[in-house]
């Protein structure tokens, strides 16, 4: 089955830098990978997605990438503010999406 | 518009007893329904998912069990609860036939003592 790993688990970034997650997946056949931002308490709300025919997608302050031949994804987000502090998860989907652990961005004003 | 609403928004129960958390879905037909546990501070563990009526696969071996007696509601139970079942439970729905987002219900916060 499929399996997702999220790196780094935790990141600090000053307040207008940039911060970047990564995500490896196994299976070849994942065709979508979402990106998710859970505050703390909250339910996960979508934040941006992306399909396997489309190599980056950008929104705003907030971009994915997507290499499938190196099966990796990644987000960036640029000019962080306080308010992107939360806790972000990666998945990939088959026939079900398959989360990653999750890594904690704490963005200091 | 499609809605999820789950309940009880939090729940403490002794270990041993019993358990039913529930989630409807509005606003969609034949949606795909998943279960999730959340552990403090930890990822999202997905338990069970459904794509139809009385169809259900379990993700994870465990006391849990779930149920979907109707075409928009998933139920969560146990028999009997045990300590590491405490975590934040999170139930979520996709558009059926393809690979869709899911959206997740406000969860439900179980604390076994």
């Amino acid at each position: 089955g499929e399996n997702v790993e999220q790196h780094p688990s935790t990141l600090s970034v000053q307040e207008g830098d940039s911060a970047v997650i990564k995500c490896t997946y196994s299976d070849s056949a994942s065709n979508y990978f979402p990106w998710y931002k859970q505050e703390l308490g909250k339910r996960p709300q979508l934040i941006i997605d992306i399909r396997s025919n489309v190599g980056e997608k950008k929104d705003q302050r907030i971009a994915v990438t997507l290499n499938k031949t190196a099966k990796h994804f990644s987000l960036h987000i640029t000019e962080t503010q306080p308010e992107d502090s939360a806790v972000y998860f990666c998945a990939a989907n088959t026939d079900k999406l398959i989360f990653g652990t999750g890594t904690r961005l704490q963005v200091f004003p | 518009s499609q809605t999820i609403h789950q309940w009880p928004a939090t729940l403490v129960q002794p270990v041993g007893s019993p358990l039913s958390l529930e989630c409807t879905v509005e606003g969609t037909s034949n949606p795909n329904l998943y279960w999730y546990r959340q552990a403090a501070g930890r990822g999202l563990q997905l338990l069970f998912y459904s794509v139809g009526i009385g169809q259900i696969s379990s993700e994870v071996p465990q006391n849990l069990s779930a149920s979907r007696p109707q075409d928009r509601q998933f139920i969560l139970s146990s028999k009997k609860l045990l300590l590491s079942d405490s975590g934040f439970y999170l139930c979520a729905w996709s558009i059926a036939g393809g690979y869709n987002e899911q959206f997740f219900g406000p969860g439900t916060r179980l604390t076994v003592l």
